[in-house]
């Protein structure tokens, strides 16, 4: 699976909307992107995941780049729950190996 | 639908000894994962199964670790013997190739201290 890059640490305060960037200069054309988050003392949790066109479920918004080499996840209103390290990882769905290969990920601090 | 289900969530062992891992996976889901987290490390891979095959087989943790799917519902995880720098977070997750999202269902985990 390619490698994507995500900042370090990024901080909200509660009710903005946040930017969640990842890097994915080397994606093939079968991988999807996936979206992650885990609290601590938890295993990580599904949030969202994409091919091409843009997503949006209850808990974000996706943006893909339109030359896939890039993504956004999009938090609208973050509370204090929604602080958490939040991994982007690239994965080939169809066809078999369904492993996951997690980076370190962005720790998103959200202030009151 | 009761989630991914791991036991015991804590275990403190001493050098050298033996300890098995417990996974329960969602009722339907035919991938189940090991994963080991350090602070270091992350998430790394320990072992895959589909359909209770064994598909992947970390290489760095063949030697101490051995996964098993009994059955279907059920998969334990035997570290021996452990050491020290085998303290970490082991993760259970499963997943489902129906419905097409792939997403993986994490247990909470179970915190190892190897003294």
């Amino acid at each position: 699976d390619a490698k994507t890059t995500q900042p370090d640490s990024m901080e909200s305060t509660e009710g903005e909307t946040v930017h969640l960037p990842c890097s994915h200069a080397t994606i093939s054309g079968n991988e999807y992107i996936y979206w992650y988050r885990q609290v601590p003392l938890q295993g990580p949790e599904y949030v969202t995941h994409g091919l091409q066109q843009n997503t949006t479920n209850s808990m974000a918004f996706l943006a893909i780049a339109s030359d896939r080499k890039s993504s956004t996840l999009i938090l609208p209103h973050v509370s204090l729950r929604d602080a958490a390290v939040y991994h982007c990882i690239l994965r080939v769905v169809a066809g078999g190996n369904n492993k996951l290969t997690f980076g370190q990920g962005t720790v998103l601090s959200v202030i009151p | 639908d009761a989630g991914v289900t791991q036991t015991p969530r804590h275990e403190v062992a001493e050098k050298g000894q033996t300890i098995i891992l417990k996974c329960e996976p969602v009722s339907g889901h035919n991938d189940l994962f090991w994963y080991r987290q350090t602070k270091i490390q992350g998430l790394e891979l320990l072992s895959y199964f589909r359909s209770k095959s064994l598909m992947e087989d970390g290489g760095a943790f063949k030697d101490r670790f051995k996964a098993e799917m009994l059955n279907s519902s059920f998969s334990t995880l035997k570290i021996q013997p452990t050491e020290p720098k085998d303290s970490a977070v082991y993760l259970c997750a499963s997943s489902s190739p129906l419905g097409g999202s792939y997403e993986q269902y994490f247990g909470p985990g179970t915190r190892l201290t190897v003294l």
